[in-house]
């Protein structure tokens, strides 16, 4: 099914170590997200990359670096990992008119 | 940018319709307005868009009045299944002017027996 698939789909840290989330989306959409949601709260925008090449930070970007490595592919790199991370992760693509279409989305926790 | 305002929260009874409204004040002319519908542990999905009047699909209907400052999301003969968050959105993604445009904390629908 097309759609935005998302790796891992859960992931436990120690607290300073480093991982990557790997989003992927095959609509061929031009715009790509990573959000963070936690426990009860609405979605947290990190970073957007509004086409293939272009980067621009969201709401609550510290911590996390991106990369848009093709128009398909959108990952989000934690450096060094804080409990204040943990969260669920979700990536998202969109298009004029198409909408959002969302992963199933990353569930993270730092200890 | 587009900001949105919805209440935090509404309960309902099963069989009920309900009406959620979404404040756009600011919408601009080629903004479009989209709800999205978030289950727990689930990315959030599409329900439905619209541009003005009313708009229907098989879940839910839209209402969007003519100067387009607010739009209402109608679910009729609600289940308990529709228990939910519920997003407004207006425009799509970054627009012209480079702003982000943001999901907000939505709705939270309670739906109960």
């Amino acid at each position: 099914n097309a759609g935005v698939t998302q790796t891992p789909k859960f992931q436990v840290l120690k607290t300073g170590q480093s991982m990557t989330l790997q989003c992927a989306q095959d609509m061929n959409h031009n715009s790509m997200y990573w959000y963070r949601q936690d426990p009860g709260m609405g979605l947290r925008l990190i970073y957007y990359s509004a086409s293939e090449g272009t980067t621009d930070k969201g709401e609550v970007p510290n911590g996390y670096n991106v990369s848009r490595l093709n128009k398909r592919e959108f990952s989000l790199r934690l450096e060094s990992a804080a409990p204040s991370q943990t969260s669920v992760y979700f990536c998202a693509s969109s298009e004029f008119l198409a909408g959002y279409t969302f992963g199933s989305g990353t569930r993270l926790t730092v200890v | 940018l587009a900001k949105t305002t919805q209440p935090i929260s509404m309960d309902s009874y099963e069989g009920q319709e309900v009406n959620i409204t979404c404040s756009h004040n600011n919408i601009a002319t080629n903004d479009y307005i989209t709800w999205y519908q978030q289950f727990p542990s689930q990315g959030p999905r599409f329900i439905i868009q619209g541009y003005k009047t009313k708009v229907t699909n098989e879940v839910a209907s839209l209402f969007i009045p003519a100067d387009r400052k607010s739009s209402t999301l109608s679910l009729p003969r609600v289940s308990l299944s529709d228990t939910a968050v519920y997003y407004c959105l207006v425009g799509d993604g970054v627009d012209n002017a480079g702003n982000m445009l943001t999901f907000g904390g939505g709705t939270r629908l309670m739906v109960k027996p």
